[in-house]
């Protein structure tokens, strides 16, 4: 069974510093990861996302995740936050399940706080 | 393009009483799905459709009802609503992709629903 770990109850970072959030995964396959951001009131909008190419995907607005097979890591880093960043995160497992579709499993998001 | 639009954005209950949630794509996806967010739970799939005429359940399906008679249409339908159902459901889709790992999910912008 998969599963996604986002772990930091919450994070919150000074704007112009460098952001964090992590995510930790469980598949039995090459799973395909992806992060989404939800701004408040809103849907979810796709960030970025890994699908067995480069273990280092870039993504919208600066952000980008890097793929660590070894650690069943998918971290979301951006060098430099702003104060747009201020949103929920959500890190997002998919799998081929046994009836060849794709299972799709959300991390319980994690909130960004910046503080100007 | 509209992309996933869902109706209504609020929507207030009684306890028993009973509504259906909309839902509508332009981009040809088979794939459809909804989803219920809670606090510190992440998004739980609720029911899936694979196409017109196909639908399934997902983690958290009762109490609801699904139907899929068209390829734009994914309507949500509570059956004798709980203050348990209180949430803010989302409609998602996306092309299937068998094993290819790289669908991405279209969001629509949320329905709050309130059950008193």
């Amino acid at each position: 069974a998969q599963s996604v770990t986002q772990l930091d109850s919450h994070v919150s970072v000074s704007e112009g510093t460098p952001v964090l959030l992590r995510c930790n995964y469980s598949s039995s396959y090459s799973p395909s990861l992806f992060w989404y951001v939800q701004h408040p009131n809103k849907g979810l909008q796709l960030l970025l996302k890994y699908t067995s190419a480069a273990t280092l995907v870039k993504g919208i607005n600066g952000f980008e995740a890097e793929f660590k097979k070894s650690e069943t890591s998918f971290h979301l880093t951006k060098p430099s936050a702003h104060m747009s960043d201020a949103a929920e995160y959500f890190c997002v497992v998919s799998d081929p399940d046994s009836g060849g579709y794709q299972k799709v499993t959300f991390g319980i998001g994690r909130k960004l706080q910046v503080i100007p | 393009n509209a992309g996933v639009t869902q109706t209504p954005k609020f929507q207030v209950l009684k306890t028993g009483q009973s509504m259906t949630l909309q839902c509508a794509q332009d981009m040809n996806h088979e794939y459809m799905s909804w989803y219920r967010q809670d606090p510190g739970m992440g998004l739980r799939l609720i029911h899936y459709s694979v196409g017109a005429g196909i639908t399934d359940q997902g983690e958290v399906p009762n109490g609801y009802n699904v139907s899929r008679s068209t390829t734009e249409d994914f309507p949500l339908r509570l059956l004798s609503a709980a203050p348990s159902q209180t949430s803010v459901y989302f409609c998602a889709s996306s092309y299937r992709g068998v094993y290819s790992g790289a669908n991405v999910l279209t969001f629509g912008a949320g329905s709050r629903l309130t059950v008193l």
